[in-house]
């Protein structure tokens, strides 16, 4: 099984205030994604890397792969309430998917 | 297009109860899974279905838990006997292609076990 070990587990922030996520692993990946959860509702997809140091802009995100396609980090600029949810990184190898361990994000209005 | 659907949405069962999930992937999709999420936690695949065939289920609890995906559609996963740990939330899942793209997620059956 591979892991990914995300943190922090928990974030608890203010609205306004900037954010990183990071998700590491031991193994190399062809390419990895991010979700976002909303209690009561699946996964949805954010954002799929593939290129090691490969950086993605979303609005207020940014994503990036690491060099040796073993992690990847998630930045918030200006949190809003809106951005309340759990976060999960999942790296890609074929068609299997390996997620993390997930980052519950609450951002205080 | 119409979404992953599953059923029921919610489940309260005894342990040592039986309880089956439902779920319809997107149309056209070849690749459907079932994971197991707790509470706060990331997914934890159970079972990874190609068309109709089974591509991965190392992680599927096979005393207890099992799974189908006839004709290459809708999939049931099942669980006999339930224990108190099985209470979770179970998602299905489903690709388009064979290769590693994007997974759309159904709104996932909430399993309490009593």
């Amino acid at each position: 099984t591979q892991l990914l070990e995300q943190s922090p587990q928990f974030l608890s922030i203010q609205e306004g205030e900037n954010l990183t996520v990071y998700c590491n692993s031991s193994s190399v990946f062809s390419s990895l994604q991010w979700y976002r959860q909303e209690p009561g509702e699946g996964p949805v997809l954010l954002v799929t890397v593939v290129t090691g140091g490969e950086v993605k802009k979303l609005k207020r995100l940014t994503f990036q792969f690491g060099d040796a396609r073993k992690d990847s980090s998630l930045h918030i600029t200006a949190a809003q309430p809106g951005d309340t949810g759990l976060y999960l990184c999942a790296g890609v190898t074929g068609n299997q998917f390996y997620f993390g361990t997930g980052t519950s994000l609450t951002v205080i209005p | 297009e119409a979404g992953v659907a599953q059923s029921p949405r919610y489940k309260i069962i005894e342990k040592r109860q039986s309880v089956a999930f439902w779920c319809n992937p997107i149309s056209g999709h070849a690749t459907l899974y079932w994971y197991q999420q707790i509470l706060g936690q990331g997914p934890k695949l159970l079972i990874q279905f190609q068309n109709n065939g089974v591509v991965d289920d190392s992680q599927l609890p096979k005393d207890r838990f099992s799974a189908e995906r006839l004709k290459g559609v809708d999939s049931t996963l099942k669980i006999q006997p339930a224990k108190l740990e099985d209470s979770a939330v179970y998602l299905c899942a489903s690709t388009r292609g064979t290769r590693g793209d994007t997974q759309y997620f159904g709104p996932g059956t909430r399993l309490t076990v009593l």
